[in-house]
């Protein structure tokens, strides 16, 4: 009973460098969410899913892409990474968009 | 827009009460829940209040009042265990309806001997 999975858990990269967060859930959930947490910030939408081959922008959109090929996978680009970007990222998936949100572990980035 | 408001830390003694308070605006209301967050964790729920009331659930109950905007988390018996943050949350509602959820920043709670 994985819930949601995200991979990788840690990352150090270098500004300017690009990579991919994933995001993997087997509750067969419509809905998949893109959350960053920075100190004093709390849970900032990034961007969300509302099915497969759908995506939106959030509150905190620029400077990502997300890509939802499959109704499992919950994909986050960064193309260019900022040291503004340095956060921990959570995914999280829901079956109807308003209840029963599953969050991931959680990836720690750090851009130097 | 939505707003949510909530002390950003408190410190309670073991085996004390706290209460967690949190006031929020929406343009529509779908419910309110409450998250637990541990230090390096991911969120995990605690509850949700649709109607105005307490909602009881062990050691912990949360409060909603509709009418004044506002839900009080209730932890009793505190342990050390319960030393985390707590986020409250509320749903979005967009053109497309209720899909996705906003919380607030959390507040951090100390428990100490």
């Amino acid at each position: 009973n994985a819930g949601v999975t995200q991979t990788p858990k840690f990352r150090v990269l270098k500004t300017g460098q690009s990579m991919t967060l994933l995001c993997a859930q087997d509750m067969n959930h419509e809905y998949m969410y893109w959350y960053r947490q920075d100190p004093g910030m709390g849970l900032r939408l990034i961007h969300y899913s509302v099915g497969e081959g759908t995506t939106a922008k959030g509150e905190v959109p620029d400077g990502y892409n997300v890509s939802r090929l499959k109704k499992q996978n919950f994909l986050l680009g960064l193309e260019s990474a900022a040291p503004s970007q340095t956060s921990v990222y959570f995914c999280a998936s829901s079956p109807t968009g308003d209840l029963g949100y599953t969050f991931g572990s959680g990836t720690r980035l750090t851009v130097v | 827009g939505q707003n949510i408001d909530q002390p950003t830390e408190m410190t309670a003694t073991e085996g004390a009460i706290v209460q967690i308070n949190c006031t929020y605006q929406t343009s529509g209301f779908n419910g309110l829940f409450w998250y637990q967050q541990h230090a390096g964790e991911a969120p995990t729920f605690l509850s949700y209040n649709v109607l105005d009331g307490l909602e009881e659930k062990g050691r912990f109950s949360s409060f909603l009042s509709r009418s004044k905007g506002y839900s009080y988390l209730l932890l009793k018996e505190l342990q050390m265990k319960d030393s985390a943050s707590y986020l409250c949350a509320v749903p979005l509602r967009s053109s497309g309806g209720y899909q996705k959820v906003t919380f607030g920043i959390g507040t951090k709670l100390q428990v100490i001997p």
